[in-house]
């Protein structure tokens, strides 16, 4: 099973929004609503921000938010901060009743 | 409140073995599946597999069969993954991670710390 293609890096300034997409195929992405987004800091361990495509846990900050068309979900994460600089992981159901990963992206707050 | 506390780091050679243990508190351990990804240095997260803690019976990911083994002891809430045969290219940070209610290996709401496993002559 392929990893989930994401951007190596996107950057904004505060106050502004971003959007990191994950590609897959009809066999991931594209065919289950079961895609979520974790959120790395430096040194920390990965933590769930959203579920279900665009759904947050509980306490996770409403600037957080998912979509998906087709092949390709998307996070937002509206008025950017310096504390969301982190690395983005994308995941997805597949159709191997496995779990796969994106590559990760860089967020960089400038 | 839901704790994953993980052993700590590891230095072996390699042909070695290893066993990185989980140790879970604040849930009943026995109704939600363990699973285990790992993080290779400047790497991003790899899903490794997952073991149902009510049964016992593991799923391994593509490239995790043969040497990686996951184990439970229930009797102290501790999930277990053990490396055999060391390679260089295992050094890594290993995490366990709590299957979401629901959705066993798909979503994972709480994580261990992580644990250093390094591999090297």
């Amino acid at each position: 099973q392929s990893a989930l293609t994401q951007p190596a890096s996107v950057s904004g300034s505060p106050g502004q929004s971003i959007t990191i997409s994950c590609t897959g195929t009809s066999s991931d992405v594209g065919g289950y609503k079961y895609v979520s987004w974790y959120q790395q800091l430096p040194g920390k361990a990965p933590k769930l921000m959203i579920y279900d495509v665009s759904n947050r846990p509980s306490g996770v900050s409403n600037r957080f938010s998912g979509s998906e068309s087709g092949n390709t979900a998307s996070l937002t994460i509206s008025g950017l901060q310096a504390e969301d600089e982190a690395d983005y992981y994308c995941s997805s159901y597949t159709s191997s009743r496995k779990t796969v990963f994106g590559g990760g992206t860089k967020l960089t707050v400038l | 409140q839901v704790q994953l506390v993980q052993s700590g780091s590891e230095l072996k050679k390699p042909g070695a073995s290893v066993k990185v243990s989980c140790k879970a508190s604040g849930y009943i351990f026995t109704d939600y599946a363990m699973n285990w990804v790992r993080q290779a240095p400047g790497q991003g997260l790899e899903w490794m597999g997952w073991i149902n803690t009510n049964t016992g019976n593991p799923m391994y990911a593509q490239g995790f069969t043969g040497r990686f083994v996951f184990s439970l002891d229930t009797s102290v809430s501790t999930a277990y993954l053990q490396i055999s045969s060391l390679k260089a290219e295992d050094t890594a940070v290993y995490y366990c991670a709590r299957g979401a209610e629901g959705y066993s290996y798909i979503y994972f709401d709480y994580w261990g710390q992580g644990t250093l496993v390094t591999v090297s002559s």
